[in-house]
């Protein structure tokens, strides 16, 4: 069964400290993985679109990194902000019926002052 | 560029009702995505919508329906509403198909409120 599971669940850091985000995967066959920032209340934002052959895609302060060899792939934020409080979700695209997505339940992020 | 628009952005309505709700892509979108997203769910896929033609859909009752104009512009109707469809309701436009490493964007969302 195609599956995206996320960790952890929730998360709360000092602004200024860096932090991991977890994303496995049993989608098969992979077509790409992404990257969504979801602030409360709004639709979600795309950070990054990696496909089976990059394993490192930055966007400012956010890298995700991506080992399709063990279907797994991280989101790193530097420096964090108190703007970075929000939630983060992983999806991955299958090539089959047409690429459909199947996404992750998400991590809550908040940072505090 | 103007993003996605939705509307309405909120709405109440009670059970046993019907609600039509719109989407605007981007210009030059041709797939247009629909999702539920509840508290305790996360995103729910309802269906994917290019070129006037249903891609792909997601696992919800006959009741979720929806269509894509020639301008690309989509709605998506709920027919008996029931409490469990109180959520927000997002659309999501892409250039090529959703799943393509195209950038997805997402409008603000419908917020339906079932009593």
């Amino acid at each position: 069964k195609n599956q995206v599971e996320q960790s952890p669940q929730s998360l709360i850091i000092l602004e200024g400290k860096n932090c991991t985000l977890q994303c496995n995967y049993t989608v098969s066959p992979f077509s790409n993985l992404r990257w969504y920032k979801q602030d409360t209340g709004r639709g979600p934002v795309s950070l990054t679109i990696m496909t089976f052959s990059e394993n490192t895609k930055s966007n400012g302060r956010y890298t995700a990194t991506l080992d399709a060899d063990t279907k797994q792939s991280s989101l790193h934020i530097t420096a964090s902000q108190l703007s970075d409080s929000a939630s983060y979700i992983c999806v991955v695209s299958s090539m089959e019926y047409g690429n459909k997505l199947v996404f992750g339940a998400g991590t809550i992020l908040r940072v505090k002052s | 560029k103007a993003g996605v628009t939705q509307t309405p952005r909120y709405l109440i309505k009670t059970r046993g009702q019907q609600v039509t709700l719109s989407c605007s892509p981007i210009s030059g979108h041709r797939s247009v995505s629909w999702y539920q997203q509840t508290p305790g769910q996360g995103l729910q896929f309802l269906f994917e919508y290019f070129s006037e033609t249903q891609r792909n859909k997601g696992n919800f009752p006959g009741r979720f329906s929806g269509r894509q104009f020639s301008n690309s512009r989509s709605e998506m109707n709920v027919s008996t509403l029931e409490l469990g469809d109180s959520a927000l309701y997002l659309c999501a436009s892409t250039r090529g198909l959703a799943g393509s490493t195209d950038t997805q964007y997402f409008g603000p969302g419908t917020r339906l409120t079932v009593l």
